[in-house]
């Protein structure tokens, strides 16, 4: 069965600092693969998404994550972490063969910035 | 291009009373998802629709829950005898197309069960 992991529950940086937050999936193929942010009580914003091509993908707000197949695994990446990026992250994966359009997400890693 | 929209954002039902949630796709979009965000838990697939068809409802309760998608108007999600256990925020998703395109999702509604 497909599965997402996100090690990471909770990851406290500081300002200026940069961040890595992971991502490894369970699927016999290449999925598409998501990195989306809620910040609370807020539903999910899009960061950025890999279909397909270059595996190093540039989100909005400065993000970027790579996909690295040999690894399963798709982090998500910032280099100077602003107090503004506090909220929960959560990596998907979807387009699963004759499964329609679901998302299956990881358990979210909560980011929290310190001044 | 107005977003994906929820209503209500939040509710509050009694055990036993039914529960209906609305979700009204970004224009253009004829694909829909209905997720569900358990307390301190990511967000679990519950139902696929396209207008006036489910595709997969391989995440919902086999009891209890409904999805439905009409050709006209939004979609609804509807909760028979909620119990506490269904206190949860619900989230909507509309792609334009189906497998492998984007979602985008929609504020929420926040179900309390009293």
């Amino acid at each position: 069965a497909q599965s997402v992991t996100q090690p990471d529950i909770h990851i406290t940086v500081s300002e200026g600092a940069s961040l890595e937050l992971r991502c490894n999936y369970s699927y016999g193929a290449t999925p598409y693969l998501f990195w989306y942010v809620q910040s609370p009580g807020q539903g999910l914003q899009l960061l950025l998404k890999y279909f397909s091509g270059d595996t190093l993908v540039q989100g909005i707000k400065g993000f970027e994550a790579e996909f690295k197949r040999s690894q399963s695994s798709f982090n998500l990446r910032k280099p100077s972490v602003h107090w503004s990026d506090a909220a929960e992250y959560f990596c998907a994966v979807g387009g699963f063969y004759n499964q329609g359009g679901k998302l299956i997400f990881g358990q979210g890693t909560e980011l929290s910035v310190k001044p | 291009n107005a977003g994906v929209m929820q209503n209500p954002r939040h509710l509050v039902r009694r055990r036993g009373q039914e529960a209906r949630l609305r979700c009204s796709p970004m224009k253009g979009h004829s694909h829909v998802y209905w997720y569900r965000q358990l307390p301190e838990e990511g967000l679990k697939f519950m139902v696929y629709l396209q207008k006036e068809n489910i595709i997969d409802e391989s995440g919902m309760p086999k009891e209890r829950f409904s999805a439905e998608f009409p050709k006209e108007g939004p979609s609804i999600l509807r909760i028979q005898q909620v119990v506490r256990g269904d206190s949860a925020a619900y989230f909507c998703a509309s792609s334009p197309v189906g497998a492998g395109d984007t979602q985008y999702f929609g504020p929420g509604t926040r179900l309390t069960v009293l």
